[in-house]
């Protein structure tokens, strides 16, 4: 595709209820990257996928968050019994290559999470 | 550890007008610097990086930086505001070669 797609685009879950965030990463790219963004504040980063590899989940903020890569290519994020303070926009992102040092992450629309 | 301080949550310029973004730095070595743009609606897109090479980096829309290292700044500068200019602006390092800190961003107001 011409960039990374997140879907749904705006999502509001019940609090407690389980909800599942898209992402497609551009085609071919290596590197994928979940960001958490709360209102009026810079992007918080959540989780490192390297091809199917989770490399890093130093940020997810409790084991409610699990993500996945399959494939290598689509990922979900996913969270359990979501809390209001879960509300925030989810960003993925994606590189060609590992890392970000010599490559340029892109970043996707976001899903807008409201918990109620 | 790696992080960034944006100096302004809101910056108001004329149309027309120079822009100065401030950020400063902390970092135990030379970090690797970004500034990224969000404007409402969109994806957030890159304007430029630092990466320990020219001290003064040319990004895209004609936005540069400037990494002074004495001053642990990597200030964003425009010469000439324009309203498409108006959006949220991060200032960003990179932790561990593939982790962006972000700054906790400035707003730009552009006046006509």
């Amino acid at each position: 595709g011409a960039g990374v797609s997140q879907s749904p685009r705006y999502k509001v879950a019940k609090r407690g209820q389980d909800v599942a965030l898209r992402c497609d990463p551009i085609s071919g790219h290596v590197s994928l990257f979940w960001y958490q963004q709360a209102l009026g504040q810079g992007p918080e980063f959540l989780t490192y996928f390297q091809n199917e590899a989770q490399l890093d989940k130093s940020g997810l903020p409790s084991d409610r968050f699990f993500a996945e890569r399959p494939e290598g290519s689509v990922s979900t994020l996913k969270i359990q019994r979501t809390q209001q303070e879960d509300s925030a926009v989810y960003l993925c992102a994606s590189s060609l290559e590992e890392g970000q040092l010599n490559t340029e992450a892109f970043f996707g629309q976001g899903t807008r999470l409201t918990v109620v | 550890a790696q992080s960034v301080t944006q100096l302004d949550s809101h910056v108001s310029v004329s149309e027309g007008t120079p822009v100065l973004l401030r950020c400063n730095y902390s970092s135990s070595y030379s970090p690797s610097l970004f500034w990224y743009v969000q404007h409402p609606n969109k994806g957030l897109q890159l304007l430029l990086k630092y990466t320990s090479a020219a001290t003064l980096v040319k990004g895209i829309n004609g936005f540069e930086a400037e990494f002074k290292k004495s001053e642990t700044s990597f200030h964003l500068t425009k010469p000439s505001a324009h309203m498409s200019d108006a959006a949220e602006y991060f200032c960003v390092v990179i932790h561990s070669s593939y982790k962006l800190i972000f700054g906790s961003g400035t707003r730009l107001l552009v006046r006509p």
